[in-house]
C-alpha cells in the first residue's frame, strides 16, 4: 500500500463548481499534512497546510480526520485558474523530517 | 532573492551514459531533498539531507544513483550507467527544517531526462 493514495482523476468541473479531493495516508505517526499545486510543467508549490481543527484559506478549506487518516480539500466557486494537479503531502516527524506526496489528483475547470 | 537552482534544465542522453543533475538550494536553508517525477509513479523521494548529511537514502532506486552534498549550497545527483526507464524529470527542493514551517519546501524548476 502507498503511504500517501489520491484519486488521480482528471476531474472535470464547470466553472463556478465545488469540487472537493481527498488523500489517505497510513502512517500514523504523521506529524503534518499538506496540500501543494503543481500547474502542467512546472514545479509544486505550497498551496497550504492542513491544521487538525481544519482551515480556510479563501475559496479553499482543508480538513484532517487522523481517526480515519484521511484529508481533504475543498474548493469552492472554481475558476478557470485552479486547473491543476494537486497533490497531498505527509511529513513524517519521526523519520528525520521526510516529506511523501501523493501522486496528485488532476483538476480541469472548464468555461 | 533566487531560489532553488538546478541544471541543466533539460538533458538528452544515450543509455549507458553517466548523467549528473546539480542543485543550489535557496541561502540559508539547511535541508535538501532530491525527488523524481513520472506519469506512472508521481513524485518520488530519492534522498534528502540536513545540515549536508544525507538522512534518508532509502527512495534511491539502485546502486547506479548517487547523491552528494559536498557544502551547503551544492548538491549533485549521479546516474552511473544512465537507462531508460531513467527518464524522469527530477526535482531539488530545500527548506528551512525546523527552524521553518515544515511542510514548506521550495522546488527548483527541476531537469527533465532523456535517455535514450
Amino acid at each position: 500500500r502507498k503511504e500517501v493514495e489520491q484519486d488521480p482523476g482528471p476531474f472535470n468541473v464547470p466553472e463556478g463548481a465545488t469540487v472537493a479531493f481527498n488523500c489517505t495516508y497510513s502512517n500514523s505517526a504523521s506529524q503534518s499534512f499538506f496540500w501543494y499545486r503543481q500547474d502542467c510543467r512546472k514545479e509544486p508549490k505550497l498551496l497550504m497546510s492542513v491544521y487538525s481543527s481544519g482551515n480556510e484559506d479563501g475559496r479553499f478549506t482543508a480538513q484532517l480526520n487522523r481517526a480515519s487518516q484521511y484529508i481533504s480539500l475543498l474548493i469552492r466557486d472554481s475558476k478557470l485558474s485552479d486547473s491543476a494537479t494537486y497533490l497531498c503531502v505527509v511529513y513524517l516527524y519521526n523519520q528525520g523530517g521526510k516529506l511523501i506526496f501523493g501522486q496528485g489528483t488532476e483538476l480541469s475547470v472548464k468555461p | 532573492d533566487a531560489g532553488v537552482i538546478q541544471s541543466p534544465r533539460h538533458e538528452v542522453t544515450e543509455m549507458g551514459q553517466e548523467v549528473t543533475l546539480r542543485c543550489k538550494p535557496i541561502s540559508g536553508h539547511n535541508s535538501l531533498f532530491w525527488y523524481r517525477q513520472t506519469m506512472m509513479r508521481g513524485l518520488e523521494l530519492l534522498i534528502y539531507f540536513n545540515n549536508n548529511v544525507p538522512i534518508d537514502d532509502s527512495g534511491m532506486p539502485e546502486d547506479r544513483f548517487s547523491a552528494k552534498m559536498p557544502n551547503a549550497s551544492f548538491s549533485t545527483l549521479k546516474i552511473q550507467p544512465s537507462e531508460p526507464r531513467d527518464s524522469a524529470v527530477y526535482f531539488c527542493a530545500s527548506n528551512l527544517g525546523d527552524r521553518g514551517l515544515l511542510g514548506e519546501l521550495f522546488f527548483g524548476e527541476g531537469s527533465r531526462l532523456t535517455v535514450l
